[in-house]
C-alpha cells in the first residue's frame, strides 16, 4: 500500500546545480506534506513542510512545490551543495481532516552532489 | 539544540526475548511517536502517545508490542516475544503539537533478532 512514492530511488547532481526531488500521493485525505533529510545512521531530520491550502513555501535553497491536482509535490535545492548528500524522505499526514495524525513515508531517495 | 536521544543504539536479541526499547523525548514536547524501519523499505508508522495513552496505533502494533511513559521523562516501547521479522531500526519521536508537523526524531536503535 504505498500512498506515498518516491519513484526514483537515487539523483545524482553536480554541486552548484538545482536538485529536484519527486513525490506522488494517492490519499486525497492527505492535508499537510514534509520533507525528511537522513545521513547514515542518524534519524530523520525536518526539513520543509508545507499544507494542502499553499501550492509553495520556500527556505532558503529549499522549496517544496505542490500540485493537489495531480496529487504530486517536489523538493528543489538550488544551489546543491556536497553536504546535501543524503537520503530524502518525502512524508504524508491526513491531519486534521482525516483525523490521522501519523506520518506516511515514502521509500526515501539517496540524493548525491558530486564536488 | 534539543534533541531526541534513543538508548541503545543497537540490540541484539534472541528470538522468544522481550526488549525495551528507551527514548527520551525533548522536555517541553508532549506527543510521542515510534516509528521503524525495516532494512531496505520505507519508514513506518507504529504507535502516537499523548496524556499517557495511545492515541493511535497501526496495524502493525499488535499484542506484542506495548509503549510507556514511566517517569515523565523517558519513553519506552517494548517488544514481549521478539521475532526475527521484528529486526530493524527503530526511531523515537516527539512534537510539541499535534499533527507531527515538525516531530523531531531520535537517531534510533538497530534491533537485530536472533
Amino acid at each position: 500500500d504505498q500512498q506515498v512514492k518516491q519513484n526514483s530511488p537515487s539523483l545524482s547532481v553536480q554541486e552548484g546545480r538545482i536538485s529536484i526531488l519527486n513525490c506522488d500521493y494517492t490519499n486525497s485525505m492527505f492535508d499537510y506534506f514534509l520533507w525528511y533529510k537522513k545521513y547514515p545512521a542518524e534519524g530523520p531530520t525536518f526539513l520543509i513542510s508545507i499544507s494542502s491550502i499553499k501550492d509553495k513555501n520556500e527556505d532558503g535553497r529549499f522549496t517544496v512545490f505542490l500540485n493537489k491536482s495531480a496529487k504530486h509535490l517536489s523538493l528543489h535545492i538550488v544551489p546543491s551543495q556536497p553536504g546535501d548528500s543524503a537520503v530524502y524522505f518525502c512524508a504524508a499526514s491526513a491531519f486534521p481532516q482525516g483525523g490521522s495524525e501519523k506520518l506516511v513515508f515514502g521509500k526515501g531517495m539517496k540524493l548525491t552532489v558530486n564536488p | 539544540e534539543p534533541e531526541v536521544t534513543q538508548t541503545p543504539s543497537h540490540q541484539v536479541t534472541q528470538m522468544g526475548q522481550e526488549v525495551i526499547l528507551r527514548c527520551v523525548p525533548i522536555s517541553n514536547h508532549l506527543y510521542f511517536y515510534w516509528y521503524r524501519q525495516i532494512l531496505g523499505q520505507k519508514v513506518e508508522f507504529l504507535v502516537s502517545f499523548y496524556n499517557n495513552e495511545i492515541s493511535e496505533k497501526s496495524e502493525i502494533f499488535d499484542d506484542q508490542f506495548s509503549v510507556e511513559r514511566p517517569d515523565g521523562s523517558n519513553f519506552t516501547l517494548k517488544i514481549r516475544s521478539t521475532k526475527l521479522e521484528d529486526s530493524a531500526m527503530y526511531f523515537c519521536a516527539s512534537s510539541e503539537g499535534r499533527a507531527v508537523t515538525e516531530a523531531f526524531f531520535g537517531q534510533g536503535t538497530r534491533l537485530t533478532v536472533v
